[in-house]
């Protein structure tokens, strides 16, 4: 069973939506990180959440905005998205350098959105 | 700057078969090494991990062994199973603060009975 869950596990929205996507962990990581995935693709890292602050925005569009609220929650706010958008959304979860970090990522199993 | 670069793939093997998927990475100072595994319709999830060289990853048959002189960390597992097909990434960290890692493109597996 994974550790950091995500909800919704589908979703479906037309361009002119807004939606969020939202992520928990309860494993006490401080890192909290957004991944896109394409399909037969590896992830490709879009945000790196440290300690509820932004530390890495990977020059994401903006109709994207990530939200941090407490350390086990992160959510992907979506607003205007394009068809191009659609993929497999991950989020993932890790120590970070203060607490040992080794680099490991905790996936949880994804959102898959779909943008008609 | 970092990169990973996996075997190319589909790899197709029968049951019992003896399975290598090649890795090799460029990186400025030690990274630590992974491989990462995703089963259809879900998220990854780690198989294996080695943080120093010489250090060898292990997990359900699977090894890995990080080679610092040919920059390597090759998956190996003696004897698949059906239920081991899915697509598996090999991918680099830096111990350093919570950051980027470097992933390789992916190889997938089948494995038919």
């Amino acid at each position: 069973d994974t550790e950091v869950t995500q909800t919704p596990k589908h979703l479906v929205m037309g361009m002119t939506n807004k939606k969020s996507l939202k992520c928990e962990q309860h494993m006490g990581h401080r890192a909290m990180y957004w991944y896109k995935q394409k399909a037969k693709k590896p992830p490709e890292l879009m945000f790196v959440y440290s300690y509820e602050k932004l530390s890495i925005n990977e020059s994401v569009p903006s109709r994207f905005s990530p939200e941090c609220p407490n350390s086990s929650l992160l959510n992907l706010h979506l607003h205007a998205l394009q068809p191009e958008d659609s993929a497999l959304y991950l989020c993932a979860s890790s120590q970070d350098g203060l607490a040992g970090y080794t680099g490991e990522l905790f996936f949880g199993e994804g959102s898959r959105l779909t943008v008609l | 700057g970092n990169s990973v670069t996996q075997m190319e793939g589909p790899v197709t093997l029968s049951e019992e078969a003896f399975l290598t998927i090649n890795c090799t990475y460029t990186a400025t100072g030690y990274p630590s090494l992974f491989w990462y595994v995703q089963y259809p319709g879900e998220g990854l999830q780690l198989l294996l991990k080695a943080t120093k060289a010489d250090d060898k990853g292990s997990n359900k048959g699977f090894e890995a062994t990080y080679r610092k002189e040919t920059t390597s960390f090759h998956l190996e597992k003696g004897s698949v199973q059906v239920s081991d097909s899915a697509v598996y990434f090999c991918a680099q960290t830096k111990n350093t603060n919570a950051g980027k890692s470097t992933f390789g493109d992916g190889t997938t597996l089948t494995v038919k009975p």
